[in-house]
């Protein structure tokens, strides 16, 4: 099983900055199949980004995702109130999906 | 609009079963792929079972495999988890999601809560 490994835990930024959540797989993760979530406090999770780094439908442009092999990353570009939140990597592998522990997004 | 309604969460004893349901709406539920994911409390995410179109390719996390069955009816747009054998460690939120590109998912459902304790 591929395990994912989300770092840092929190990150604590302000409206306006830059944010960088990184993800890295034990085991190089083939094909892209590489997502990104958000998950707000008492809601549902959110598709944010697919294949590594492809928007999902509706969802802004300063949203990024890059990466390829076992290092990914989710970049944030400039901080909306309603960006902090947790995050989660996720992939798909040998009939198995995984999930990272999450990072928690704050404002500072 | 696309709608994801899961229902069946209970609080349940130790050893017990519970089956879950979601119903799909806004969308042609027999084209996707859909999944089970849950989220104990406080938790992280943790997905938990997968079914294809015709419920002809099943896949299931090592943490529930033997005791949980994914089914579907796409007559009636529903996704259903039979679950046997319940442990404490089962207390979750449970989700279910469509399968969206690139196996990743969305959208998901609001969640039904499973309490398995005695």
């Amino acid at each position: 099983e591929i395990v994912l490994t989300q770092s840092p835990g929190t990150l604590s930024l302000s409206p306006g900055e830059r944010a960088t959540l990184s993800c890295r797989a034990s085991q190089s993760i083939r094909s892209s199949y590489l997502a990104w979530y958000q998950q707000k406090p008492g809601q549902a999770p959110r598709l944010l980004i697919y294949g590594v780094s492809t928007r999902a439908t509706g969802i802004p442009d300063r949203f990024s995702g890059s990466g390829s092999g076992t290092d990914f990353s989710l970049t944030i570009s400039r901080l909306e109130p309603e960006d902090f939140a947790v995050y989660y990597c996720q992939q798909f592998g040998n009939s198995r999906f995984t999930f990272g522990q999450g990072t928690k997004l704050e404002i500072k | 609009e696309v709608q994801l309604v899961e229902s069946g969460g209970a609080l349940v004893q130790p050893g017990g079963s519970l089956r879950l349901s979601c119903v799909g709406s806004g969308f042609t539920f027999s084209s996707y792929e859909m999944n089970w994911v849950r989220q104990a409390p406080g938790k992280g995410l943790e997905w938990v079972s997968y079914i294809n179109f015709w419920g002809t390719n099943i896949y299931y996390a090592d943490s529930v495999k033997g005791r949980f069955t994914i089914s579907r009816d796409n007559a009636k747009n529903s996704l259903y988890l039979q679950m046997n054998s319940l442990r404490a460690e089962d207390t979750a939120v449970y989700y279910c999601a469509r399968d969206a590109t690139s196996w990743s998912f969305g959208p998901w459902g609001q969640g039904t809560l499973v309490t398995v304790s005695s």
